[in-house]
């Protein structure tokens, strides 16, 4: 079944300390990759994204991820985090047998404390 | 400014009182979208459509119609919206006709509650 895992639910931080959110899909071949930011009261917005190329995906506000094919993993990290990330995040992908769908993973909710 | 719309913002409702929640986007996109975010479950798609008159179901379309008359407008229908339908609300629009490529625009999110 089309799927996104993100098993870290819930993850507080301090300030300055390092970030990874984990994203785990469920297909051997070739899929498109986001990431997606939701600030407290905003809207979403994309935080990066990768189709192919280097897997290495820099992307705004200091944030970058790695797609590992062989993990089937796309975590999306940063190294040091601030307040001001405080937000909720979605892994998304879309499948190469269906492209009509953006499919989400279930969000990662992300506290960082002064 | 380019920009994803959706009306109301807030809406409290009681069973069975159709109601419509409307979207509307300024950016010419092709492919749009109906989103619902529930607590321990991410962003679910409802309904997307293609293009003008091109729609079809997403995961969770039970209890829920659309219509793509017009490019810039898909609203959200719930004939007999029940309380298992409430929840927050997001229409999101792409350039492309399909997501795969393309980054998703969306809107600031309609929070329903139905009693």
């Amino acid at each position: 079944a089309q799927s996104v895992s993100q098993h870290n639910h819930h993850v507080i931080l301090s300030e300055a300390a390092s970030l990874e959110l984990g994203c785990n899909y469920s297909y051997g071949g070739t899929v498109n990759l986001f990431w997606y930011v939701q600030y407290p009261g905003q809207h979403l917005q994309l935080l990066l994204k990768y189709f192919s190329g280097d897997p290495l995906v820099k992307g705004i506000k200091g944030f970058e991820a790695e797609f590992i094919k062989s993990k089937f993993s796309f975590n999306l990290r940063k190294p040091s985090v601030q307040w001001s990330d405080t937000a909720e995040y979605f892994c998304a992908v879309t499948y190469p047998y269906n492209t009509d769908k953006l499919i989400f993973g279930t969000g990662t909710r992300l506290q960082v404390f002064p | 400014e380019a920009q994803v719309t959706q009306n109301p913002r807030y809406l409290i409702t009681v069973t069975g009182k159709k109601l419509t929640v409307t979207c509307s986007q300024n950016m010419n996109h092709e492919y749009m979208s109906w989103y619902r975010q529930d607590p321990g479950l991410g962003l679910r798609q409802i309904y997307y459509s293609m293009n003008v008159e091109v729609t079809d179901k997403g995961d969770v379309p039970e209890g829920y119609k659309v219509s793509r008359k017009e490019k810039r407008n898909f609203p959200l229908i719930l004939e007999s919206p029940s309380p298992n339908q409430t929840s927050l609300y997001f229409c999101a629009s792409s350039l492309a006709d399909r997501p795969s490529t393309d980054t998703q625009y969306f809107g600031p999110g309609t929070r329903l509650t139905v009693l």
